[in-house]
């Protein structure tokens, strides 16, 4: 299984509003209902900021948000705050007894001008 | 609270064997699938693989990069989930993370803090 594509960097200033793609195909991405996102600050363990496409866990901003259209994945942050500057990859489950169950991105590095 | 504290990294040279342990604490630990990532240094994130709870047979998968070389294991007794590398290879060097699967879906909902593994001669 290749990596899903992400863009390498995304830029907005406070306020804006930032949507990261992820593109996987039809065995992971567009096959289940399962991608997530994770937030990596440097040095820092990856944080669960959406799951099952769209769902926040608790205590994620509601800021936050997921969605999905085919192939293809989003996490759109609005009101971009300082805080959010980070790493982001989404990952895609991609089946049981496969060579990878999950499959994640190449990483968007977010940064907050 | 959720914790999960991996230990056992360190240097190893190619060739040789690490076991990595994985001390978790705030949840039945017995009750939740365990999955192990890495990452290799300035790159992104690879999910190397998970053991199932005892309640669905205890079994394992692994990612195709480290299958036959690597074991997942767990001591439900003592909350601490495993992962015996052997054959290490250079392009093992990571840091290796331990991670909790969601109960009700498919997502990795808590991750430890890493340990760094580095395989060198």
């Amino acid at each position: 299984q290749s990596a899903l594509t992400q863009p390498r960097s995304v830029s907005g200033s406070p306020g804006q509003s930032v949507t990261i793609s992820c593109t996987g195909t039809s065995s992971d991405v567009g096959g289940y209902n399962y991608v997530s996102w994770y937030q990596q600050h440097p040095g820092k363990a990856p944080k669960l900021m959406i799951y099952d496409v769209s769902k926040r866990p608790s205590g994620v901003p509601d800021r936050f948000s997921g969605s999905k259209s085919g192939n293809t994945a989003s996490l759109t942050i609005s009101g971009l705050q300082a805080e959010d500057e980070a790493d982001y990859y989404c990952c895609s489950y991609a089946g049981s007894y496969t060579p990878h169950n999950y499959v994640f991105g190449t990483g968007t590095k977010v940064t907050v001008l | 609270e959720v914790q999960l504290v991996e230990s056992g990294g360190g240097l190893v040279k190619p060739g040789r064997s690490l076991r990595l342990s994985c001390t978790a604490s705030g949840f039945t630990f017995g009750d939740y699938a365990m999955s192990w990532f890495r990452q290799a240094p300035g790159k992104g994130l690879e999910w190397v693989g998970f053991i199932r709870s005892k309640a669905y047979g205890g079994t394992t998968e692994y990612a195709a990069s480290v299958k036959g070389r690597f074991t997942i294991s767990r001591d439900d007794s003592k909350s601490i989930a495993y992962l015996q590398m052997n054959s290490l290879k250079t392009e093992d060097t990571a840091v290796y993370y331990c991670t909790r699967e969601a109960m009700t879906t498919v997502t990795t909902d808590y991750w430890g803090q890493g340990t760094l593994v580095t395989v060198s001669s």
